[in-house]
């Protein structure tokens, strides 16, 4: 199984861009990197995916690294309700028909900071 | 209303009784998942399905079975609750390879 490294926890200012690294040295080529929150107890939120290429969307951006060794969730202009728990994870699995599910670790808890 | 909905939120129950988790979703996606999460910890998959007729067990599925009744409700039960089995429950649903999860807001379980 493809696994991912981060850092137990995080601060960051009201207003800044907070910057959440991951690792995941073992990843397959066709693996995606996928990031999600939690924030207290609530459902996990999907946030963003991406394969090779960086990713945008309204919430934030995945700057991949180029050997897709490492990966980094890039949320612009933080605000206190960003504050949760970030799961960065890779997804098992090829096909439709696979063995296709999530596996969590224990993410990185950023507190964002009035 | 919610794109996925548990019940119930919360639920004591006491050792030896059998308890049903329900979920249902209205994303019409054929992906159905449980998971369980313990305090400070990640999430566990408990089984998943890909479609009515296939349910899949995941890393956790012992003590625990489950039932997909049509495609948007994938119900999670416990035979015989213990202890240990006490935690916060999600299910979640996908549309399948690349797509992003849907999460429930999850079903807090005692079990005494």
């Amino acid at each position: 199984d493809a696994k991912t490294t981060q850092p137990t926890s995080m601060d960051c200012a009201e207003g800044r861009a907070a910057n959440l690294p991951c690792n995941h040295s073992t990843i397959s080529g066709n693996e995606y990197v996928y990031w999600y929150r939690q924030i207290h107890s609530q459902g996990p939120q999907y946030i963003i995916h991406g394969l090779k290429n960086n990713e945008t969307n309204e919430m934030a951006s995945l700057i991949i690294t180029e050997d897709r060794k490492s990966s980094t969730l890039i949320l612009p202009h933080a605000t206190l309700r960003d504050t949760a728990v970030y799961y960065c994870i890779v997804r098992e699995g090829l096909s439709n028909f696979g063995n296709e599910k999530l596996t969590f670790g224990t993410g990185t808890r950023l507190t964002i900071i009035p | 209303d919610a794109d996925v909905t548990q019940t119930p939120r919360n639920r004591i129950t006491k050792t030896g009784k059998r308890i049903m988790l329900e979920c249902s979703q209205t994303k019409g996606h054929d992906r159905m998942y449980w998971y369980r999460q313990d305090p400070g910890l990640g999430l566990q998959l408990i089984y998943y399905s890909f479609d009515v007729k296939d349910i899949n067990k995941g890393e956790i599925s012992d003590g625990y079975s489950v039932s997909r009744q049509a495609q948007a409700k994938f119900s999670l039960s416990l035979e015989s609750a213990i202890p240990n089995q006490t935690a916060l429950y999600f299910c979640a649903t996908s549309g399948g390879q690349g797509l992003g999860y849907t999460f429930g807001s999850g079903t807090r379980l005692t079990v005494v």
